[in-house]
């Protein structure tokens, strides 16, 4: 089974601090996506970040970064300098080889940032 | 230029009733996905579009649930006789191509169905 788990259901931080929030898969294919998408209230999902699997550099996009363990299969998504604007519910996806770029999502985080 | 739309944005409907939502993707996306999203999880695919076919209908839950694209361009998901499970956020995203997902997936806001 192609599967994607996150198994922290909330995490807060305070303005301006780090914050990780962990992913991990399961898969037999070696080549696939991974993706960070953000959920804020509005329900627009937005993109924040997509990893190539066969590309060993960890993917940044400005405060957003990964730490892509291929071997472990693990996904982390660090935000730094956490702003108000980011708290959201965060979901992890996967597209696993052939499957048409159909995304496969965990559970879902939501993040709280604190004044 | 726009987004993805999709309408209405809110439907609420009575057990037994038929309901069609439908999506308007960004024009010349070719392909086309439903996802649905029960309240506090993650998306669930239900159904791919390449053009106006569908490939992968794996996600879709039973067979009162159907889709079709039509021109390329719009898509309507059906329920009919909806149950009180299939309350739901339903989510369509188009994007350029399905290459494994090199292409990025554009979401559109979302219909909001809850059924009585």
């Amino acid at each position: 089974a192609q599967t994607v788990t996150q198994s922290q259901p909330e995490m807060s931080v305070q303005e301006a601090e780090t914050v990780t929030l962990s992913c991990t898969y399961d898969t037999s294919e070696n080549n696939y996506y991974l993706f960070w998408y953000k959920q804020p209230p509005s329900r627009q999902m937005i993109l924040v970040i997509r990893q190539e699997a066969y590309k060993q550099q960890n993917a940044t996009e400005n405060r957003f970064s990964v730490n892509f363990q291929k071997a472990a299969k693990s996904f982390s998504l660090k935000i730094s300098d956490s702003q108000l604007g980011d708290t959201a519910m965060y979901f992890c996806a996967a597209s696993f080889g052939t499957s048409y770029g159909k995304l496969t999502f965990g559970q879902g985080t939501i993040l709280t940032v604190h004044p | 230029g726009a987004g993805v739309s999709q309408s209405p944005s809110n439907k609420v409907t009575e057990k037994g009733k038929d309901v069609e939502l439908r999506c308007d993707p960004i024009s010349g996306h070719t392909a086309l996905y439903w996802y649905r999203q029960r309240l506090g999880q993650g998306l669930e695919f239900l159904i791919y579009f390449q053009g106006n076919s569908a490939p992968d209908k794996s996600g879709l839950p039973s067979d009162r649930f159907s889709a079709e694209r039509t021109g390329e361009s719009v898509s309507t998901l059906t329920i009919q006789r909806t149950q009180q499970e299939d309350s739901a956020v339903y989510l369509c995203a188009s994007s350029l191509g399905a290459s494994g997902g090199y292409n990025e997936q554009f979401f559109g806001p979302g219909t909001r169905l809850t059924v009585l």
